[in-house]
């Protein structure tokens, strides 16, 4: 079956620009992670979703980070005025629960010029 | 807070070589302990995972014990292969009444030569 899917897979942007990052979760998975992983470090917890509701956002770095998860399926991460800092990959996963196995997409490289 | 701590890499070895890879964890709670795998050009993968102490994951030919006394969840092969080669990430969970988010180690590179 098909696995957790996120596009672009690539982005380029001119710091101060919007950007909006979306992730597509295994059908029928409750639970929704997003995580942010520098060059050459592990994946950082950002948000957490239990269907549509956001039950941890202690991981997003500014106020310019905000996630969405509207109809518990489809997941979007936005960065408003992107920052050279904001340069990394965006990883997305998800789990039938929060204590289960996490399944993660291919990621969004995002590099803020 | 919660933090786990790996070997730093990259750990370089001749094919069929004993793999250990070191990783140590700091924990309020009784977490999962997991290591996750990324291929080059792939998405981060779990490789094996144990959700108590003394539980011992294994998955293709990988196995780490859960040892609550020591507070580590080393990564073992006994002999690897040139695919093995790949970044190795150990990783923990918040336990039950949390969110499940992983906390990541810093990632240890494994490069297998022929």
């Amino acid at each position: 079956g098909a696995g957790v899917s996120q596009s672009p897979r690539y982005k380029v942007a001119k710091r101060g620009q919007d950007v909006a990052l979306r992730c597509d979760p295994i059908s029928g998975h409750v639970s929704l992670f997003w995580y942010q992983q520098a060059l050459g470090q592990g994946p950082e917890f950002l948000t957490y979703f239990q269907n549509e509701a956001q039950l941890d956002k202690s991981g997003l770095p500014s106020d310019r980070f905000f996630a969405e998860r509207p109809e518990g399926s489809v997941s979007t991460l936005k960065i408003q005025r992107t920052q050279q800092e904001d340069s990394a990959v965006y990883l997305c996963a998800s789990s039938l629960g929060s204590m289960e196995t996490q399944y993660f997409g291919p990621g969004t490289r995002l590099l803020v010029l | 807070g919660d933090s786990v701590t790996q070997m730093e890499g990259p750990v370089t070895l001749s094919e069929e070589a004993f793999l250990t890879i070191n990783c140590t964890y700091t924990a309020t709670g009784y977490p999962s302990l997991f290591w996750y795998v990324q291929y080059p050009g792939e998405g981060l993968q779990l490789l094996l995972k144990a959700t108590k102490a003394d539980d011992k994951g294994s998955n293709k030919g990988f196995e780490a014990t859960y040892r609550k006394e020591t507070t580590s969840f080393h990564l073992e092969k006994g002999s690897v292969q040139v695919s093995d080669s790949a970044v190795y990430f150990c990783a923990l969970s918040d336990g039950p009444g949390n969110t499940g988010k992983l906390i990541f180690g810093q990632g240890t590179t494994l490069q297998v030569k022929p």
